[in-house]
């Protein structure tokens, strides 16, 4: 069984500056992937990054990257120069070895200030 | 892109009605996925299908039923709707692979009065 931890509920940082979003995750197997989702107030969530197990770099997208340290059980999202738009929850996942389906947290909810 | 639509944006039903959640996508993904959403709760697995007229149960799935007569189409099934079934439903669709990614519909959010 997979278990994914966020413990921030609500995180706040003002325009421009970096952010990071805790994730930490519990699993036996020995592959598997990682994933970020944001979903704004308009309830849709939107993929933002994957990372994988044997993925020996840390995952970037744009903006995003993932910090990844597999001997923690960690896989926190870095935002770098936050904008208004990123204010939104957000949730990390994670899918077991050989499985298709995801777990996710509980979510952290980011406010971005001006 | 990706397009995962679903029926209703907002949705409000009676105790003990039938409801019908439709969920549809347009990229030929074998998976698709039911999670409904709660405060303070994240997203949590309702039912899954890997294939037509195949499904699978996730973590609470009592209380509810879901048809696949067609590969792009997913629907939830509450057979007789409670207040506790007041929620975010959101579908999913994904094709198999090493990432599994998974792409959402918009949500619907159903009151059951």
């Amino acid at each position: 069984a997979q278990k994914i931890t966020q413990t921030q509920p609500g995180m706040f940082v003002q325009e421009k500056e970096a952010v990071t979003l805790d994730c930490t995750y519990d699993t036996s197997d020995q592959s598997y992937g990682l994933f970020w989702y944001k979903q704004p107030s308009s309830g849709e969530m939107i993929f933002l990054i994957y990372q994988g197990s044997y993925d020996e770099q840390n995952a970037t997208e744009g903006r995003y990257s993932l910090n990844f340290q597999k001997a923690r059980k960690s896989a926190n999202l870095v935002i770098s120069a936050s904008q208004l738009g990123d204010s939104a929850m957000y949730f990390c996942a994670m899918r077991g070895e050989g499985y298709s389906t995801l777990t996710f947290g509980k979510g952290t909810m980011l406010l971005v200030s001006p | 892109d990706v397009k995962v639509t679903q029926s209703s944006r907002y949705l409000v039903k009676r105790t003990g009605e039938k409801v019908f959640l439709e969920c549809v996508q347009d990229m030929d993904h074998e998976n698709m996925f039911w999670y409904r959403q709660d405060p303070g709760l994240g997203l949590r697995l309702i039912y899954f299908s890997y294939d037509v007229k195949m499904k699978e149960k996730g973590d609470i799935p009592e209380g509810y039923s879901v048809s696949r007569e067609k590969k792009e189409r997913f629907s939830l099934i509450l057979e007789s709707a409670s207040t506790n079934q007041t929620s975010m439903y959101l579908c999913a669709s994904g094709v198999q692979g090493t990432r599994y990614e998974q792409y959402f519909g918009p949500g619907t959010r159903l009151t059951v009065t």
